[in-house]
């Protein structure tokens, strides 16, 4: 089983959509959480990371459910720019020191 | 924030030719950085941990006599494609973070390989 698992998509939304992403991540033991954005053809950036009481950045929400071992990232208000690959990102701390594991993104293509 | 500078950004060159890519963390110390490789369309794939000072950590499948790393102070790791050939061509990217377990990632702006 994959360490990190997205729903690859794509998503089609209109402007002005809300649009929500879902990612499973299967070790218990992770720790740390994020969201990433990656344009075509670029690195990935840094969203946010997402916090166990879940948290906000203008029209992004996301929250941790550690319970059932998801987190989910919430777009209100998409805009164009908005259109990516949304990259779920999980860390914990093997043997060896830290650990990053990315899902393998989800497509978000906003539509005017 | 946190800066991570990859250089080149672009490589074309002929088969059989060696590259060597650097990763330089520009305002904090790295003790730790990862390697990654995409492919079109593909997800990112882990290749290797950078560990200062000491040996990289390679990923299954990743042949660490075909790509060398060495990480040799706390701002700059670097990834030697050596004898590279047409299927290495690919999009090659580094991170860093800060150390801490909740500190993310901070990406290189990737080097695009492309071997002829």
């Amino acid at each position: 089983r994959k360490e990190v698992e997205q729903d690859p998509g794509p998503f089609n939304v209109p402007e002005g959509a809300t649009v929500a992403f879902n990612c499973t991540y299967s070790n218990s033991a992770s720790q740390s959480f994020f969201w990433y954005r990656q344009d075509c053809r670029k690195e990935p950036k840094l969203l946010m990371s997402v916090y166990s009481s879940g948290n906000e950045d203008g029209r992004f929400t996301a929250q941790l459910n550690r319970a059932s071992q998801y987190i989910s990232l919430l777009i209100r208000d998409s805009k164009l720019s908005d259109s990516a690959t949304y990259l779920c990102v999980v860390n914990r701390i093997p043997g060896t020191g830290n650990q990053f594991y990315f899902g393998t993104g989800t497509s978000l293509t906003v539509i005017p | 924030g946190a800066v991570v500078s990859q250089h080149p950004s672009r490589v074309i060159c002929k088969s059989g030719t060696s590259v060597k890519i650097e990763c330089r963390s520009l305002d904090f110390q790295a003790t730790t950085m990862f390697w990654y490789r995409q492919f079109p369309k593909q997800s990112l794939m882990l290749m290797a941990t950078s560990n200062e000072g000491s040996k990289a950590t390679y990923e299954q499948g990743v042949e660490k006599d075909k790509f060398l790393i060495n990480h040799a102070s706390l701002t700059l790791s670097t990834l030697t494609v050596t004898s590279a050939h047409p299927e290495d061509s690919s999009f090659y990217i580094c991170s860093a973070g800060q150390g801490a377990r909740d500190q993310p990632q901070h990406f290189g702006d990737g080097t695009r390989l492309s071997i002829l």
